[in-house]
């Protein structure tokens, strides 16, 4: 079965609004998350590493304040996006590392944002 | 920084035929993942070398892991429709994050 999830698997909204995804570990916990972007047809791209109890480390490129990342807990990461414009369509899928000398990622399902 | 090289981009074969990717970084790697997206899915992890001249299979797949560590490649024998997918490589430098190859899109015709 899955073993990290996340909320919402689509989502559609209007350009200027804010979108939260969210990113849950099942039965096990994560002091990491990796937050990626896919466009149709490319790989995948790392956007950031979400920390838990501390900021989260963007790549080069990524805007922190347009995507913000928030790792409260030890089973769920959040990643918002801030003022959403229709360039920010994309599927956002997030993993996370399970078992730690295997260092394998178990990904979420994904999250496709539509912005009209 | 350290590039993950895949190829092909895309491969298309008739059902029965074989498959190879190959994934190559600039930079010698501590590990090397494989995972398969399915399209409309997310990406699976398939298997992990870590050992310089690995060789690992599953059933019809398998996976090899180059003596500089800075290759590998995943063939498939024998494809079947089921193979569809993406085939994406990620390599991991000491301490690092995983650095994804562009992906080999697999068609297979029946």
């Amino acid at each position: 079965g899955a073993v990290v999830s996340q909320h919402p698997s689509w989502v559609i909204c209007k350009s200027g609004t804010s979108v939260k995804i969210e990113c849950r570990s099942l039965d096990f916990q994560a002091t990491t998350m990796f937050w990626y972007r896919q466009f149709p047809k490319q790989s995948l791209m790392l956007m950031a590493t979400s920390n838990e109890g501390s900021k989260a480390t963007y790549e080069q490129g990524v805007e922190k304040d347009k995507f913000l990342i928030n790792h409260a807990s030890l089973t769920l990461s959040t990643l918002t996006v801030t003022s959403a414009h229709p360039e920010d369509s994309s599927f956002y899928i997030c993993s996370a590392p399970r078992g730690g000398h295997t260092d394998t990622q178990y990904f979420g399902p994904g999250t496709r944002l539509t912005v009209l | 920084g350290q590039q993950v090289m895949q190829i092909p981009q895309y491969q298309h074969v008739q059902e029965g035929e074989d498959f190879t990717t190959y994934c190559n970084s600039s930079t010698t790697l501590s590990n090397i993942q494989w995972y398969k997206q399915r399209p409309g899915g997310h990406p699976v992890f398939l298997i992990q070398l870590v050992k310089s001249g690995e060789v690992k299979k599953q059933k019809r797949l398998t996976f090899q892991f180059g003596e500089a560590k800075k290759n590998s490649s995943l063939h498939i024998t024998a494809t079947q429709t089921t193979d569809v997918g993406t085939y994406f490589c990620a390599g991991r430098r000491a301490g690092n994050m995983l650095t994804f190859g562009g992906g080999t899109r697999l068609m297979v015709k029946p």
